[in-house]
């Protein structure tokens, strides 16, 4: 198995909810990270974990949650979110420098 | 704080035309990677180069670093529509590599049949 899967691949929410995206892999990469990117700009990195530990944050605000329950999975819980946040939702893993991107998540906020 | 600046911002050639992008950091560059990307899908990894002076190739697509000028190409011989799409540099500016990427801010290539 060599691709990062992530889930939903599209999600519409409003303010109030509390959503989660989902991001897998079983390449036994142990640094897995989280990119927003906006329309016609580059990826911009949010959270770094390596070992299923919080190595990077680059100071997002704490509408945003990460976690990583195990060296396989990552979330990012989301909460009272405003429109301006709506983006694609990158996930990534890496080995020896070299990152491997999921699909992405669309993320729409109302 | 590490950027990287790719021209052109965007490129329409004809199918069958050789074609060039750049990319120029503004500091040294200890690893640099090569994506490409379909609006509104994830990064395709292409190349890494590490080394000064370092080529690589896959297929149709080349990349090259040159180390001194703090710069990389990507030539893409004999173009097919199916290289149409965002072509993204990212480079992380530690020795010894980092987790932390920084993008361009990527050519957007078109192919007319």
């Amino acid at each position: 198995d060599t691709e990062v899967t992530q889930t939903p691949k599209h999600l519409v929410m409003g303010m109030t909810n509390k959503k989660s995206l989902k991001c897998e892999q079983h390449m036994g990469h142990r640094a897995m990270y989280w990119y927003k990117q906006k329309a016609k700009k580059p990826p911009e990195l949010m959270f770094v974990y390596s070992y299923e530990k919080l190595s990077i944050n680059e100071s997002v605000p704490s509408r945003f949650s990460p976690e990583c329950p195990n060296s396989s999975l990552l979330n990012l819980h989301l909460h009272a979110l405003q429109p301006e946040d709506s983006a694609l939702y990158l996930c990534a893993s890496s080995h020896r420098g070299e990152q491997f991107f999921g699909p992405g998540t669309r993320l729409t906020v109302l | 704080s590490q950027e990287l600046e790719q021209s052109p911002q965007s490129l329409i050639v004809q199918e069958g035309k050789n074609l060039t992008i750049n990319c120029t950091s503004s500091k040294t560059l200890y690893g640099l990677y090569w994506y490409k990307q379909k609006y509104g899908e994830g990064l395709i990894f292409l190349m890494m180069l590490q080394k000064g002076g370092e080529e690589k190739s896959h297929e149709k697509i080349t990349a090259k670093l040159d180390e001194k000028k703090q710069q990389s190409s990507l030539h893409i011989t004999a173009s097919q529509p199916s290289h149409a799409g965002i072509y993204l540099c990212g480079a992380d500016g530690h020795p010894g590599g980092s987790e932390k990427l920084v993008f361009g801010k990527g050519t957007k290539l078109t192919v007319n049949p």
